[in-house]
């Protein structure tokens, strides 16, 4: 059964420093794995997904994500922090047919930034 | 930009009562869906919807549920007696094409609350 596990739920960073937040997910065949984002009374914005080719992957606002198989982890980075980015990240792996029409997340990690 | 809407954005409702959550997805997208999030704890699937039916439904979407596209823009989630472990944050969203092209978009979400 597809699972994802994010084992921190809550970090504080300063702003301008660097960032890691942790997702291993477990799925026995090839996964599709997405990074979400959701800021205080939004929706759910994709960062970042990643589906077959080189596994480090570049999303949007300065977030990339780095895929190892045999960590079966998709850990998310971001080398300088802003204020801005304090929200709720959740990681998430595709099932189904055809690998994306439904997503298992995991439970999240809150993001606190302080200056 | 295009944009999943949920109406209403908040609802208090009693148990027992039947709820109507309304979702108008992007407006050439042919694949919907609904999650929830209840409070702590990691976004649920629920259901997906294409052509005109279910596709797809996770085990919480029991026959208190049920989903509907009544004119070809809106699509709702209903619940037909509400219970109170039904209070959570009910997230829709669409993407255009089936499998891993697809990008998922998600709405703000609606919060149900059963006292």
């Amino acid at each position: 059964a597809q699972s994802v596990t994010q084992p921190d739920i809550h970090i504080t960073v300063s702003e301008g420093a660097s960032l890691e937040l942790r997702c291993n997910y477990s799925y026995g065949a090839t996964p599709y794995l997405f990074w979400y984002v959701q800021s205080p009374g939004q929706g759910l914005q994709l960062l970042l997904k990643y589906f077959s080719g080189d596994t480090l992957v570049q999303g949007i606002k300065g977030f990339e994500a780095e895929f190892k198989r045999s960590q079966s982890s998709f850990n998310l980075r971001k080398p300088s922090v802003h204020w801005s980015d304090a929200a709720e990240y959740f990681c998430a792996v595709g099932a189904g047919q055809t690998g994306a029409n439904n997503l298992f997340f995991g439970t999240g990690t809150r993001l606190t930034v302080i200056p | 930009e295009p944009e999943v809407t949920q109406t209403p954005s908040h609802q208090v409702t009693q148990m027992g009562q039947e709820v109507i959550l309304r979702c108008v997805p992007i407006s050439n997208h042919l694949y919907f869906y609904w999650y929830r999030q209840i409070l702590g704890q990691k976004v649920e699937f629920l259901v997906s919807f294409y052509n005109n039916e279910i596709s797809e439904k996770s085990e919480i979407f029991d026959d208190q549920f049920s989903v509907e596209r009544p004119d070809g823009s809106n699509f709702t989630l209903k619940i037909r007696s509400t219970k109170l472990e039904d209070s959570a944050m009910y997230f829709c969203a669409s993407k255009f094409g089936q499998g891993a092209a697809g990008e998922l978009f998600f709405g703000e979400g609606s919060r149900l609350t059963v006292l």
